[in-house]
């Protein structure tokens, strides 16, 4: 089955510095990758999805890069807030299955 | 607004007790899930079913059953609890091409 690495598993930046986490997934049919933001106590939720017919989508702040002959992929925020701090995770799914998911990043953005 | 619901939200129970987990959705999707969510494990897929009458293992069901009564709701069973169970569960449902998940509020149990 898949197998999603995920890195680093805590992130200490500065406000207003970028942040990179970074997967990797082993399975070369996966096609869709999402990643998800957990805050503290809550449900995680859908920040940006990427597909394997592209290679970078960007919203506002955030933005996913995908690499398939590396099978990598990572998330990008520039301009960090306070605000995001949380849990990311990335996931991956094969064909029509199901997500698997890396085991978490916790981004801490200092004032 | 369409979503996913989870009750109880904290439960607290001993080892050895049976324990129910309920799961409902209002989105119309066919597709749902019981995750469990351990610190620095991520979230771990416990079983899944694809339509009412589909029931699948995930990759730690061991422990567990799962029932799904209809299309918006599909329960998770812990038939004899142990205390490395204590974790959170996350309940989450998807459209039929697998893209985004919606999760539930999550239920903290605690197995003592």
């Amino acid at each position: 089955g898949e197998n999603v690495e995920q890195h680093p598993s805590t992130l200490s930046v500065q406000e207003g510095d970028s942040a990179v986490i970074k997967c990797t997934y082993s399975d070369s049919a996966s096609n869709y990758f999402p990643w998800y933001k957990q805050e503290l106590g809550k449900r995680p939720q859908l920040i940006i999805d990427i597909r394997s017919n592209v290679g970078e989508k960007k919203d506002q702040r955030i933005a996913v890069t995908l690499n398939k002959t590396a099978k990598h992929f990572s998330l990008h925020i520039t301009e960090t807030q306070p605000e995001d701090s949380a849990v990311y995770f990335c996931a991956a799914r094969s064909g029509y299955s199901t997500l698997t998911f890396g085991k978490g990043t916790m981004l801490l953005v200092s004032p | 607004d369409a979503d996913v619901t989870q009750t109880p939200r904290n439960r607290i129970t001993k080892t050895g007790k049976r324990i129910m987990l309920e799961c409902s959705q209002t989105k119309g999707h066919d597709r749902m899930y019981w995750y469990r969510q351990d610190p620095g494990l991520g979230l771990q897929l416990i079983y899944y079913s694809f339509d009412v009458k589909d029931i699948n293992k995930g990759e730690i069901s061991d422990g567990y059953s799962v029932s799904r009564q209809a299309q918006a709701k599909f329960s998770l069973s812990l038939e004899s609890a142990i205390p490395n169970q204590t974790a959170l569960y996350f309940c989450a449902t998807s459209p039929n091409d697998g893209t985004e998940a919606f999760f539930g509020q999550g239920t903290r149990l605690t197995v003592v």
